[in-house]
């Protein structure tokens, strides 16, 4: 099992490009979600999907847009990047509702110039 | 949004010592979970915690669910040098979202060979 997946590991833009974050996990888990880690914040929501079909906002949804795919994936979106949006970005999943570790992947680096 | 506070921010020990470190919330958790991040990497799981006055070992590691609900602790014992990296608490308090966690901001140990 690979677990989490994430592409592309490190990734450059300038601001006002768009791109799309990609997240896989091959543990069969319901729910997944979408962190990002900047300096002294440690991690914050962005967004986060319970179930195949659904989604939601986190604490820091501004920018940025989800797409659960299939059970297995999970796409951020960034339409418009600014540089205010460089950070690490990780992806996570967990099984169900009742268990709450969450087992995330190896993050992607994006730097907004 | 609510934040959870952990102690200290960084550490610097000796190879040997052992380390505690600690998160405590405004709030009652019904979730504790520590994770370790080294790095370059996505946080990895260490131990979970469902139950008030819970005491769970992996390895050299020990947790503790507060009994009061709102606190958590983090022992390592005998402290090697590949123990460097960040240390995170995270839980969920009662009537957060299903599935959400709160992170604290991390504990950054440093171990002198």
């Amino acid at each position: 099992n690979a677990g989490v997946t994430q592409t592309p590991k490190f990734q450059v833009l300038k601001t006002g490009q768009s791109m799309t974050l990609q997240c896989a996990q091959d543990m069969n888990h319901n729910s997944m979600y979408w962190y990002r880690q900047d300096p002294g914040m440690g991690l914050r929501l962005i967004y986060y999907s319970a179930s195949e079909g659904t989604t939601d906002k986190g604490e820091v949804p501004n920018g940025y847009n989800v797409s659960r795919l299939n059970k297995r994936e999970f796409s951020l979106r960034l339409e418009s990047a600014a540089p205010s949006q460089t950070s690490v970005y990780f992806c996570a999943s967990s099984g169900t509702s009742g268990s709450l570790a969450q087992f995330f992947g190896p993050g992607t680096r994006l730097t907004v110039l | 949004g609510q934040q959870l506070n952990q102690s200290p921010q960084s550490m610097f020990i000796q190879e040997g010592e052992d380390v505690s470190m600690n998160c405590t919330s405004s709030s009652i958790f019904n979730t504790w979970l520590w994770y370790k991040q080294e790095p370059g990497e996505g946080p990895v799981l260490l131990i979970a915690l469902y139950k008030a006055g819970e005491l769970t070992s992996n390895g050299r590691l020990t947790a503790q669910f507060g009994i009061t609900r709102k606190d958590s602790f983090l022992n390592i014992s005998a402290s090697i040098p590949s123990d460097v990296g960040i240390y995170f608490c995270a839980g969920r308090n009662y009537g957060g979202s299903q599935g959400n966690l709160i992170f604290g901001k991390g504990t950054k140990l440093s171990v002198k060979p």
